[in-house]
């Protein structure tokens, strides 16, 4: 039982290339999670995903887009990336969106953009 | 709207003495209230949370917390660290009854030395 994992662990961009932030959890929740963590600011929401084929945008969607591909995985996507998108982004699931809910987290991928 | 204030960044603590991590919130509504820990290039792991009930909810590693709804404040305490409790520690929110996601604190690194 791996919970959730993340690829890739590290990534380097150059300004406007794109990439996918891959996640995968193996408890069979419904709901899933994309956050950016910042120096100072805790964690902030990206975007979030209630059940399998849905998706809502959270406190800091802009520059960013996902997939909610089937129940265990949930991808983000960087169309052109920006050095404001340096960050360390963290994936977690639950098992349903309920504000009691206890979320688990992935390792993070830590990102960084020239 | 929610929000939760982690007054202390950083908090050195020696080896076996107590520590409390400060942490307010702000919500017009009843709330639920959580303590994450993260662990040096891990991601977040729940240490404790409080939904409803007795005020005092304690961890199996040895911290408590203690909800006050007149202070709003949820504080972490234990009381003899170890030098396995260093770690960053994050508050968190969310609004009771509601699918509100988690507002998170910035976090306090709680450092524990020798």
């Amino acid at each position: 039982n791996a919970g959730v994992t993340q690829t890739p662990k590290f990534q380097v961009l150059k300004t406007g290339q794109s990439m996918t932030l891959q996640c995968a959890q193996d408890m069979n929740h419904n709901s899933m999670y994309w956050y950016r963590q910042d120096p100072g600011m805790g964690l902030r929401l990206i975007y979030y995903s209630a059940s399998e084929g849905t998706t809502d945008k959270g406190e800091v969607p802009n520059g960013y887009n996902v997939s909610r591909l089937n129940k265990r995985e949930f991808s983000l996507r960087l169309e052109s990336a920006a050095p404001s998108q340096t960050s360390v982004y963290f994936c977690a699931s639950s098992d349903a969106l309920g504000a009691k809910d206890t979320q688990y987290f992935g390792p993070g991928t830590r990102l960084t953009v020239l | 709207a929610q929000s939760v204030t982690q007054l202390d960044s950083q908090v050195p603590v020696f080896e076996e003495a107590p520590v409390e991590l400060r942490c307010n919130y702000s919500s017009s509504v009843s709330v639920y209230l959580f303590w994450y820990v993260q662990y040096p290039n891990q991601g977040l792991q729940l240490l404790l949370k409080y939904l409803s009930g007795s005020t005092l909810v304690e961890s199996i590693n040895g911290f408590e917390a203690e909800f006050n709804k007149s202070q709003t404040s949820f504080h972490l305490r234990k009381p003899s660290v170890h030098i396995s409790d260093t770690a960053e520690y994050f508050c968190a929110v969310s609004e009771a009854g509601s699918a509100r996601q988690l507002t998170f604190g910035s976090g306090t690194q709680l450092t524990v030395l020798p």
